[in-house]
């Protein structure tokens, strides 16, 4: 299976504050690489797909890098509403594989 | 809009089964797959599962393999996920998703699952 390898574990930021979260593969996943927000009580929710491309509605502070084994997504100008836990994920083969989770807090 | 519309939560003794229902709208439920994603209390995303909603193929992480069972009905566009021999480590919240193939671009509420004696 493919191990993906998120840091840091959590991170503490100030509003106002630009935050990058990294994310490792194992192996070559080319772009077949996504990331999530999750806050507490709610289900995930997709927000940048293909390593870069932003999902609908999701605003343009954030955004995503990366392709083959390295990737990170970026949060400028944080807001109150984007303290969360985000978690990245491959699907470029089965079994799809999670990050495990970079929980973001207010400092 | 694409929905996802889980059943309610359940509580069940160990060794017994459990299916989560998933009722998809909003858009041609033959043309995206559904995962399933569980999360046990405090923890992170696991993967379990995929089923086509185009020709039922399904796919399971192997530590699920002979306990679960996944299954679509087109003419409801609903998907089930049935978990087999529950334990109490079984204890998560389920979650399906729409599964274009490359992400998973809409989730349903997600369904407790307890597993108690």
């Amino acid at each position: 299976d493919i191990q993906m390898t998120q840091s840091p574990s959590s991170l503490s930021a100030s509003v106002g504050d630009t935050v990058t979260i990294t994310c490792r593969a194992s192996q070559n996943i080319n772009n077949y690489f996504n990331w999530y927000q999750q806050k507490p009580g709610k289900a995930p929710e997709l927000l940048i797909y293909a390593a870069s491309s932003l999902q609908s509605g999701v605003p343009s502070r954030f955004s995503g890098t990366g392709s083959g084994t390295h990737f990170t997504l970026t949060i400028r100008s944080l807001q109150p509403e984007d303290f969360a836990t985000y978690y990245c994920q491959q699907s470029y083969r089965m079994p799809q594989t999670f990050g495990q989770g970079t929980k973001l807090e207010i400092k | 809009q694409v929905q996802l519309v889980q059943s309610g939560a359940e509580v069940k003794k160990p060794g017994a089964s459990v299916k989560v229902s998933c009722k998809a709208s909003g858009y041609p439920f033959s043309d995206y797959g559904v995962s399933w994603v569980r999360q046990a209390p405090g923890q992170g995303l696991e993967w379990m599962g995929w089923i086509s909603g185009y020709n039922g193929n399904t796919d399971f992480l192997q530590k699920f393999l002979g306990r679960v069972s996944m299954t679509r009905d087109t003419s409801t566009s609903t998907a089930y996920m049935e978990l087999r021999s529950l334990r109490y480590d079984d204890t998560a919240v389920y979650y399906c998703a729409r599964d274009s193939g490359s992400s998973l671009d809409h989730w349903g509420q997600g369904t407790l699952v307890t597993v108690s004696s």
